[in-house]
């Protein structure tokens, strides 16, 4: 059964980065699409961009371009995903999930258990 | 980009029928997936490829899609499918990227 364990709560300042691990077990980790999304304090889904390990290539979604780094690590059947300049409304939880892909369509079956990344001063 | 929009809420007595609505331009020409999500806990994937359910999902849970509009059954409503749902697409257009819905929070009276 694939598990997606990722690493613990962050507070980080205002201005700073913060890099999130998702870690992949059960399955073949590089064939897979790995995306992030985030749920703000009481708001939706949104989606933040994703990877396909074994073409190390990733998309972002045009609102974090810039912002977002999501990097994978074969060897160790590890994504992560890294956001900088950090402001107040990155105050989120966010998720790893694995995708599943038709040649029409993609959808989540396994998630994360989620990250709460709080950004005070 | 692709919008897909929800009702905020829905209400419904325990025993009776919920539909949930993801409404986007042209939707029944994509497939649509949906979730389930508790306070404090993952998205649970509920249906998939419009009508598809995961293992473990009891057949309450049904969808559908045409048209315009998605959407999501859920029958003879208990206590426990009091949740978010969100549906889903996937934009091949711009991005390669998932899109999720407003969510509909679902409360069992």
């Amino acid at each position: 059964q694939v598990q997606l364990v990722q690493s613990g709560a962050e507070v980080k300042k205002p201005g700073s980065s913060v890099k999130v691990s998702c870690k992949a077990s059960g399955g073949t980790f590089s064939s897979y699409a790995i995306s992030w999304v985030r749920q703000a304090p009481g708001q939706g889904l949104e989606w933040m961009g994703g990877i396909i390990p074994i073409f190390g290539t990733a998309n972002y979604a045009q609102k974090f371009q810039g912002r977002v780094t999501i990097t994978a690590d074969e060897s160790t059947s590890t994504a992560y995903m890294e956001l900088s300049s950090l402001r107040s409304e990155d105050t989120a939880v966010y998720y790893c999930a694995r995708l599943d892909c038709s040649s029409t369509s993609c959808y989540s079956p396994y998630w994360g258990q989620g990250t709460l990344v709080t950004v005070s001063s | 980009s692709y919008v897909l929009t929800q009702p905020p809420s829905v209400s419904v007595a325990p025993g009776k029928t919920a539909r949930i609505t993801c409404g986007g331009n042209n939707i029944g020409s994509k497939s649509v997936h949906w979730y389930q999500q508790k306070p404090g806990q993952a998205p649970v994937l509920v249906i998939y490829y419009d009508s598809d359910r995961p293992s473990g999902i009891p057949e309450r849970f049904s969808g559908s899609n045409s048209g315009n509009t998605a959407t999501l059954t859920i029958s003879r409503v208990e206590a426990g499918d009091e949740a978010d749902y969100y549906c889903q697409v996937w934009d091949s257009s711009s991005d390669h990227q998932l899109v999720f819905g407003t969510g509909t929070k679902v409360t069992v009276l």
